[in-house]
């Protein structure tokens, strides 16, 4: 039974420059939420994709979109890219997108900006 | 907005000793949850809390929710050097629309 799997592992970028990660969820699951947690932060919620829709976001700028395909995966795109952004996103999936279901976590993407 | 604080912000425990960690929020929270994270790894769901004052535990780990459901506590009894990691706490606000981590606290145990 596959976990969360997330790609690719590491990804340096330069500023301005626009990035894609992916997600593939837990088995069953069918909602993925983004997450960016900068080093020896918690992570902060980005959005939360269910039924191919974004349902919930966090205080993060319209440079953040996402997106999620029939079969649950998610992609998040970042747009012009900041020295800021630099840290791991972490891809989060559950059953449903009700309140209260535990999130289990993928390893992450590590995204450094230079 | 919403703020979830969490006290220490690093504690250093000689094996066989307790650990608590706290969590504050600036809101009432309509849940709580407890991940564990190791050095290097992901963030691993421990436990969820809903009602007022509700209490659990899980072997050496006791989780608890304030009466007011804006705080809680995790307790590790007698620490192994298996429970090292960063604990964070992590909640839904009553309107459900802000699902927000605390910083986490950073366990270290010494053998």
């Amino acid at each position: 039974d596959a976990g969360v799997t997330q790609s690719p592992t590491h990804l340096i970028k330069t500023r301005g420059q626009q990035v894609t990660l992916r997600c593939s969820p837990k088995s069953g699951h069918d909602t993925v939420s983004w997450y960016q947690q900068a080093l020896g932060q918690g992570p902060q919620f980005i959005f939360q994709y269910y039924e191919e829709e974004e349902r919930q976001r966090g205080n993060f700028p319209d440079r953040f979109s996402g997106h999620q395909f029939p079969n649950y995966s998610s992609e998040l795109n970042v747009n012009a890219l900041l020295l800021g952004d630099s840290a791991l996103y972490l891809c989060a999936s559950s059953f449903s997108d009700s309140l209260g279901e535990p999130q289990h976590f993928g390893d992450g993407t590590r995204l450094s900006i230079l | 907005g919403q703020q979830v604080m969490q006290i220490p912000q690093y504690q250093h425990v000689q094996e066989g000793e307790d650990f608590t960690t706290y969590c504050n929020s600036s809101t009432t929270l309509s849940n709580i949850q407890w991940y564990k994270q190791r050095p290097g790894g992901h963030p691993v769901f421990l436990i969820q809390l809903v009602k007022s004052g509700e209490v659990k535990k899980q072997k050496r780990l006791t989780f608890q929710f304030g009466e007011a459901k804006k705080n809680s506590s995790l307790h590790i009894t007698a620490t192994q050097t298996t429970d090292v990691g960063t604990y964070f706490c992590a909640g839904h606000d009553n309107y459900g629309q802000n699902f927000v981590f605390g910083p986490g606290t950073r366990l270290s145990v010494l053998p």
